[in-house]
């Protein structure tokens, strides 16, 4: 199975700031890496897909790149409505696996 | 516009049985790759396998496989999860997700969940 990992698994910020979340793949991936967002009590939501392209709807601020076996996530600056957490998850190969998630709350 | 709909809340007792639906409406269903995700209670996401679109062929995590069944009715455009053997550790919300653009794509509808709790 291909592993997922993600750093950091929480970090605070204030509105406006720039954050970024990174994910590791255990091999090759490829570009088949998506990003999620949850809220506390929430289905998750996809936000990025093909490691870099945004969903319909999912504003600008929100960003990935993809360096190899590594991909970020990176909001540009930080608004009030995205305190969630964040999946990354690989759909190279089944089982496709998550990252473990990253919390991103209030500083 | 694809909209999911999953069936409500069990309780169950350890060692038996528990089978979720999630009814779509809109869209061309029998086109969809159709995924579910649990989420114990505190913790991450986690792939229990899904089917893909036209053949509806199965695939399942292998700490599932012998205790999972994905199925999808493509006349009432309803998928179904069921879980056997079901333990304490079980216990989670269950999200049935589909991906309109195929089984590798990522899954931009979900349902909006069901928590099953096992406890005796």
């Amino acid at each position: 199975d291909i592993q997922m990992t993600q750093s950091p698994s929480s970090l605070s910020g204030s509105v406006g700031e720039r954050v970024t979340i990174t994910c590791r793949a255990s091999q090759n991936i490829r570009n088949d890496l998506n990003w999620y967002q949850q809220k506390p009590g929430e289905a998750p939501k996809l936000l990025i897909y093909g490691a870099s392209t945004l969903h319909s709807g999912v504003p600008s601020r929100f960003s990935g790149r993809e360096s190899g076996t590594d991909f970020t996530l990176t909001i540009s600056s930080l608004q009030p409505e995205d305190f969630a957490s964040y999946f990354c998850q690989q759909t190279y190969s089944v089982p496709f696996t998550f990252g473990p998630g990253t919390k991103v709350d209030i500083k | 516009q694809v909209h999911l709909v999953q069936s409500g809340a069990e309780v169950k007792k350890p060692g038996s049985s528990v089978k979720v639906s999630c009814k779509a409406s809109g869209g061309a269903f029998n086109n969809y790759a159709i995924t579910w995700v649990r989420q114990a209670p505190g913790q991450g996401l986690e792939w229990m396998g899904g089917v893909v679109p036209i053949f509806r062929t199965p695939h399942s995590a292998q700490q599932f496989q012998d205790r999972v069944t994905f199925s999808a009715d493509d006349f009432t455009t309803t998928a179904y999860m069921e879980l056997n053997s079901l333990t304490a550790d079980d216990t989670a919300i269950y999200y049935c997700a589909i991906q309109t653009s195929g089984w590798f794509s990522g899954m931009d509808v979900w349902g909006q969940g069901t928590t099953v709790t096992v406890s005796s």
